[in-house]
């Protein structure tokens, strides 16, 4: 069993639509919960993170971490086509410095229909 | 621009062949990361360095992958005799202290042929 699963794809949803990406994981050392988008043929880019369990906000995007079930979500509010990426869950044991490695999922495609 | 540069962004090797990759990150990453990324597949460590000291290998790292960070500034990565297996993107990262986390480069492709 790898360290972080996340939910298979490719996903198509309508513009407007909600999504919701999620990611377990079983390792509870974990501590800091990440969401990055990555375009094709580009590095991945930091949309969010979160230390330990709790919901973020920051826009259209909303992560939760509940690290009872050892499961973290991102939703996206009113998808929009430039929303349209592979998205990538990841986590560390601190944020940086010293085990701040991250073990990725595997990712999820999204794609978004105008 | 990310802020880290890799170069070249696509290499095409023959099995068998060395290769070396190049990062530059810019200069308050103090800490340079190195991860693998397969097709499909979520990208996965390989070492780390704070300033020049490299102070984590993980066990992908095999004995033909050398990575270093002379005078803490930009990294290398070689992989000598590659193999079909070695195909994937490799890509840096650059973190400064007290800063928002990972700045990924672009990556390069590695096709071995």
């Amino acid at each position: 069993q790898k360290e972080v699963e996340q939910d298979p794809g490719p996903l198509s949803v309508p513009e407007g639509a909600i999504v919701s990406l999620n990611c377990t994981y079983s390792n509870s050392a974990f501590q800091y919960f990440m969401w990055y988008r990555q375009y094709s043929r580009k590095g991945p880019e930091l949309l969010m993170y979160t230390y330990s369990s709790g919901n973020k906000e920051d826009g259209r995007f909303t992560a939760q971490v509940d690290k009872s079930s050892k499961y973290i979500s991102l939703f996206i509010r009113d998808s929009q086509p430039s929303d349209s990426a592979t998205y990538l869950c990841a986590m560390s044991r601190n944020f940086t410095g010293a085990n701040s490695k991250l073990t990725f999922g595997k990712g999820i495609t999204l794609s978004v229909r105008p | 621009d990310t802020g880290v540069s890799q170069d070249p962004r696509h290499k095409i090797t023959k099995r068998g062949q060395n290769v070396t990759f190049r990062c530059d990150p810019i200069s308050e990453h103090n800490r340079l990361y190195w991860y693998r990324q397969t097709l499909g597949q979520g990208p996965e460590f390989l070492t780390y360095f704070q300033n020049e000291a490299q102070l984590e290998k993980s066990r992908l790292l095999s004995d033909r992958f050398s990575a270093e960070r002379p005078k803490g500034s930009f990294s290398t990565l070689e992989i000598q005799r590659t193999e079909q297996g070695d195909s994937a993107m490799y890509l840096c990262a650059g973190e400064a202290t007290g800063r928002n986390g990972y700045t990924f480069g672009s990556g390069t492709r590695l096709t071995v042929v």
